[in-house]
């Protein structure tokens, strides 16, 4: 069975540029959450989405945005890039909402310079 | 608002010298805690979740236990494929039951 997969692995963009992150969830999982984790920390919560829906929403500024689709992927926008933008993303589905555990994929690598 | 808090920040055992990694939380009303396993560049693996005070889980050298205000990870006899950085995670019931807020995690290192 197919994890949680994501695209692209890797990325390096230009201060200012705008990028999406995709991400598919396990077949069968309705939610997709987001996570940003900076070297030496832990995941941070940016975005849940639940049958196409916005269910929670971390503390980022709004040029973080996110959409899921009707066959439950989903993309991560960011506007206007900026250095501190450098991290992992990660994201991570489950059966529901807020019941079950979270598988997460293996991340995508932006590098802002 | 939600906190979790992990020590040590890292951890160096020989192999086969047992030990335990400390998670406290503070969360309104516990829906959850969980513990992952991350490699370096990949993403996390969940090992446990852990729903109420007393439960106890294991997975081969691994044992989870929770408490009110703790989560324990208990490695027993670890080997030096057990080097990894763990995370625990704790998912509240209030305002933001829908995510996970994580510690900043504990990197242990088994040597040979």
């Amino acid at each position: 069975d197919a994890g949680v997969t994501q695209s692209p692995t890797h990325l390096i963009k230009t201060r200012g540029q705008h990028v999406t992150l995709r991400c598919s969830p396990i077949s069968g999982h309705k939610s997709v959450s987001w996570y940003q984790q900076v070297l030496g920390q832990g995941p941070q919560f940016i975005f849940q989405y639940y049958e196409k829906e916005e269910r929670g929403r971390g503390n980022f500024p709004d040029r973080f945005s996110a959409r899921q689709f009707p066959n439950y992927s989903s993309e991560l926008n960011v506007n206007a890039l900026l250095l501190g933008d450098s991290a992992l993303y990660l994201c991570a589905s489950s059966l529901e909402g807020a019941n079950y555990g979270y598988t997460f994929g293996s991340g995508t690598r932006l590098t802002v310079v | 608002e939600d906190q979790v808090t992990q020590s040590p920040e890292a951890l160096r055992l020989q192999e086969g010298e047992s030990s335990s990694l400390n998670c406290s939380y503070t969360v309104s009303g516990l829906r959850g805690l969980f513990w992952y396993r991350q490699d370096p560049g990949k993403g996390p693996e969940f090992l446990f979740t852990l729903y109420s005070a007393g439960e106890e889980k294991e997975k081969e050298r691994l044992k989870a236990t929770l408490t009110k205000k703790e989560s324990f990870l208990h490695i027993t006899a670890p080997k030096p494929e057990d080097s990894a950085t763990y995370l625990c995670a704790a998912q509240g019931t209030g305002a933001g039951s829908y995510q996970l807020t994580f510690g900043k995690g504990t990197k242990l290192s088994v040597i040979p």
